[in-house]
Formats: structure tokens, C-alpha cells, sequence
């Protein structure tokens, strides 16, 4: 099983909800990724997960609050967001080895498109 | 300052040419580059990866080479298909950077035409 899955695939919501975005792999990866991307630009890096831990917040506003309940999951959790932020998030995970945890190839999830109103 | 940068930002052919597609990067010390294909609203998939000593790499129509010296890469695609119209990224890895944090190009979008 080569797959990262994301729910949901479409999210609309208005700037008072309160709403989450969910990813899931079996591959036995223990390094999860929250990257937001725009259209027609690259991916930006928003969070990295290491064996369930957080290790990188890339100045991330604190409406957007992360999540690793276990080795195969990792959430997003949405609040109070604006309409800039409306945008498609994906995750992704790479197997994370003690001496270069991030040269491994990430294999992304297939997105979720958030439409903030 | 963007350490990857992609030519050409878009590009159409017709199905069953060729196509090749530039990425020139300074991120360094380097330890390895990828190319990623991103169809519209989904998620980028890898297509190869290179390390500083490998100078090509294929997989399947898709064939990547690396000149590490001049710091470019390039992407082949033979006989093109509708099924290649995509985005194209090219991705490279640091390695001074503890965790190896992944510099993304703007990518270049390719579409084939029948």
C-alpha cells in the first residue's frame, strides 16, 4: 500500500467554523507533512510530524493547529479561518531515518480543497 | 529568492512528440533532485529522483538527467500522451538542513493537444 488518503476531497466553510482535515498512511512512514498550495504555485511547507512529534511549524498562524494521534494519522484542525486561506491542502509522508529523515521520497496525498466564504 | 527555477512555465504539443522541460537550481550543498507530476487538483506524484552522482534516470517515457556541476536538470517526455497533461516540479533536497526541507519549483504545465 503505497497511498496517502485525505478526507475530506471538497470543504467549504465560513470564517466561524470550526472544521478538520484528516490524513491517513499505512506505508509505516513516521514523518508526516501539512503543505498548503495556491494555484499555479508550489507547494508551501507548513508542518512536519517525526515519530508523532512536531517538528517543524513553518510560522504558521495559529487558526491552522496540527495533530498526530498515532504514527498512520495526522489532522488538521481549522478555526476561524479567512478567505486567503481558502486553498488546496495537502499531506504527505516519507520514512524518516535517524541520520536524514527528509531524503527519502514524500509521497503526497491527493488534497483537499478548502473554499473559505 | 526562489533556489529553483523551472522553464518553461507552460508549454503545449501535440500527442506523440517530444518534449523537454528545464530546471536550474542553486540550492546547495545539494543532496538530491526530484521531478514530481501534479494533475490539476490532485496531489504531486514522484516520477524520479537523483542524487548528486547519478546523471540520469528513467522512468518510463519520462527521463530525468542531472549535470550537478552547472546545477541543471531536465526532463524528457517521448511520445507524448494525453494522460501527460500536467504540472511538471521539480524538486530539490538539501542536506545542511537538519530536516532536509524539500525547495519546490513553480513547475512547468504541460499540455498535449490530440
Amino acid at each position: 500500500d503505497t497511498e496517502v488518503t485525505q478526507t475530506p476531497k471538497h470543504l467549504v466553510m465560513g470564517m466561524t467554523n470550526k472544521k478538520s482535515l484528516k490524513c491517513e498512511q499505512h506505508m509505516g512512514h513516521r514523518a508526516m507533512y501539512w503543505y498548503k498550495q495556491k494555484a499555479k504555485k508550489p507547494p508551501e511547507l507548513m508542518f512536519v510530524y517525526s515519530y508523532e512529534k512536531l517538528s517543524i511549524n513553518e510560522s504558521v498562524p495559529s487558526r491552522f493547529s496540527p495533530e498526530c494521534p498515532n504514527s498512520s494519522l495526522l489532522n488538521l484542525h481549522l478555526h476561524a479561518l479567512q478567505p486567503e486561506d481558502s486553498a488546496l491542502y495537502l499531506c504527505a509522508s516519507s520514512q524518516a531515518r535517524a541520520s536524514s529523515p527528509y531524503t527519502d521520497t514524500q509521497y503526497f496525498g491527493p488534497g483537499t480543497r478548502l473554499t473559505v466564504l | 529568492k526562489n533556489q529553483v527555477e523551472q522553464s518553461p512555465q507552460s508549454l503545449i504539443i501535440l500527442e506523440g512528440k517530444n518534449c523537454t522541460l528545464q530546471c536550474n537550481y542553486t540550492v546547495s550543498p545539494f543532496s538530491n533532485l526530484r521531478w514530481y507530476k501534479q494533475d490539476t487538483g490532485r496531489g504531486p506524484v514522484s516520477l524520479t529522483i537523483m542524487t548528486f552522482s547519478e546523471n540520469t534516470k528513467s522512468n518510463g517515457r519520462y527521463t530525468a538527467t542531472l549535470d550537478a556541476d552547472t546545477k541543471q536538470s531536465s526532463l524528457h517526455i517521448t511520445a507524448s500522451q494525453l494522460s501527460d497533461s500536467a504540472s511538471y516540479i521539480c524538486v530539490v533536497s538539501l542536506t545542511t538542513d537538519s530536516w532536509g526541507k524539500l525547495q519546490f519549483g513553480a513547475g512547468t504545465q504541460v499540455v498535449v493537444t490530440p
